[in-house]
């Protein structure tokens, strides 16, 4: 199985600053990748795929680069609707796995 | 839009079958692009994936090395809807459990999730 390791698990940061959380492979994953939100009480919700591929809808202050093994969700400017958790997530071979998750809160 | 609706009981007793229905709208379980997936999240497992249903001009399943002798994944072309069946449920099970349509490159759309607990 790929597992796949979020730093940090926690973060705290002030609306406007920019933020940014690492997602790494145990093997190459190519640009298998995606980010998801997750709010309390929800479900997850897609930001990106394909490791840098904005879903629709969602604002273009969210990006994410990499390839291989080393991701990076950046949020350009932190706003207090961002209070989440985000998750990383390969689709490179199955089982299909999931990062342990950063929890991101606004000071 | 496409949207999926869980159901099924959030309360089970240990060795009981866990059984989940998620229906589809918008979209059709046959279709050639997507996979049918069952999500599970839990405090100790984190956001663990368990397994999907296809179709590919024949049906396909696959699943989870962890469950894997315990799970069934399922289509109904008649109602739209897939379904999870676990077996032999234990404490370790108690989780929320989401449906997902997986298009081939993330989860684009999800249930709103169903809380199972297992406790005697």
């Amino acid at each position: 199985d790929i597992q796949m390791t979020q730093s940090p698990s926690s973060l705290s940061a002030s609306v406007g600053d920019r933020v940014t959380i690492a997602c790494r492979a145990s093997q190459s994953v190519i640009t298998y990748l995606n980010w998801y939100q997750q709010k309390p009480g929800k479900a997850p919700k897609l930001l990106l795929y394909s490791a840098s591929s904005l879903q629709s809808g969602v604002p273009s202050r969210f990006s994410g680069s990499g390839s291989g093994t080393d991701f990076t969700l950046t949020i350009r400017s932190l706003q207090p609707e961002d209070l989440a958790t985000y998750y990383c997530q390969q689709t490179y071979s199955t089982p299909l796995t999931f990062g342990g998750g950063t929890k991101v809160e606004i000071k | 839009q496409v949207q999926l609706q869980q159901s099924g009981p959030g309360l089970l007793k240990p060795s009981q079958t866990l059984s989940l229905t998620c229906v589809i709208s918008g979209d059709s379980v046959s279709s050639n692009i997507a996979a049918w997936t069952w999500i599970r999240q839990s405090p100790s497992r984190g956001l663990e994936w368990l397994g999907r249903t296809f179709y590919r001009s024949e049906w396909y399943s696959d699943y989870a090395v962890s469950v894997t002798s315990r799970i069934t994944i399922s289509p109904d072309t008649s109602k739209n809807h897939f379904s999870l069946q676990l077996n032999s449920v234990t404490p370790d099970d108690t989780a929320v459990y989401y449906c997902a349509r997986d298009q081939g490159e993330a989860f684009d759309i999800w249930g709103q999730g169903t809380l199972v607990t297992v406790s005697s």
